[in-house]
């Protein structure tokens, strides 16, 4: 069956603009979640997603929102970009989102340059 | 403050050789553990994983060793093969907390031939 699909998957954005990334999860996925990778940080946790409510929000600022639509697709949009925010953009799917989730299927991410 | 720590950024070992890789954690709220392979332009792939009632868990040559007292856990492959060089992220997740991991900083693994 198809992964996780993230578009776009490279983009350049300049400082101050703001961008919206897209993520199709696995079919029958309906928990989506998103992580930013940075060199320096690491994989960090953003927001996660399950039938269209935000259920857990990582230490980010309010620049940074998402949402989910009712066939599981989502997305996150950044507004007022930051050259601090060049990071790959990764987006994982679950089956169900409770206890013993396990295993998150992962997208091949969508990076952005911000100059 | 780093919740899951993986001190060592690097390693490599020789083809059949066994590859160790360490990860330590401080949040005790931490209940599920699980390790990721990630290659260059890649998302990362699952692994293993292992919940807190076990210490270890087991798939093929791959094991998660889980040590609760000193909030630590390895992830040993037998016999490392080069296509398992990668970089390999522990994770750890509360349960009760929905799908939101926290990840250690990766190790890079080389496996020469």
């Amino acid at each position: 069956k198809a992964g996780v699909t993230q578009t776009p998957r490279y983009l350049i954005k300049t400082r101050g603009q703001q961008v919206t990334l897209s993520c199709s999860p696995i079919s029958g996925h309906r928990s989506v979640s998103w992580y930013q990778q940075t060199p320096g940080q690491g994989l960090q946790f953003l927001f996660e997603y399950f039938s269209e409510t935000q259920r857990n929000k990582g230490n980010f600022p309010g620049r940074f929102s998402g949402r989910q639509f009712s066939n599981s697709r989502s997305e996150m949009n950044v507004s007022t970009l930051e050259l601090g925010d060049s990071a790959l953009y990764l987006c994982a799917s679950s089956l169900v989102a409770g206890p013993n989730t396990g295993e998150l299927f992962f997208g091949e991410g969508s990076r952005l340059t911000v100059l | 403050d780093q919740q899951v720590k993986q001190n060592s950024p690097s390693l490599s070992v020789q083809e059949g050789r066994i590859s160790i890789l360490n990860c330590d954690y401080t949040n005790s709220m931490f209940d599920y553990f699980l390790w990721y392979k990630k290659y260059p332009a890649e998302g990362p792939t699952f692994l293993i994983s292992i919940s807190s009632i076990k210490d270890k868990n087991e798939d093929g040559r791959f094991t998660v060793f889980l040590n609760k007292s000193a909030k630590h856990l390895s992830l040993h492959i037998v016999p490392s093969q080069p296509g398992d060089s990668a970089v390999y992220f522990c994770a750890a997740e509360n349960n009760n907390a929905g799908n939101m991991l926290t990840f250690g900083g990766g190790t890079r693994l080389m496996v020469k031939p």
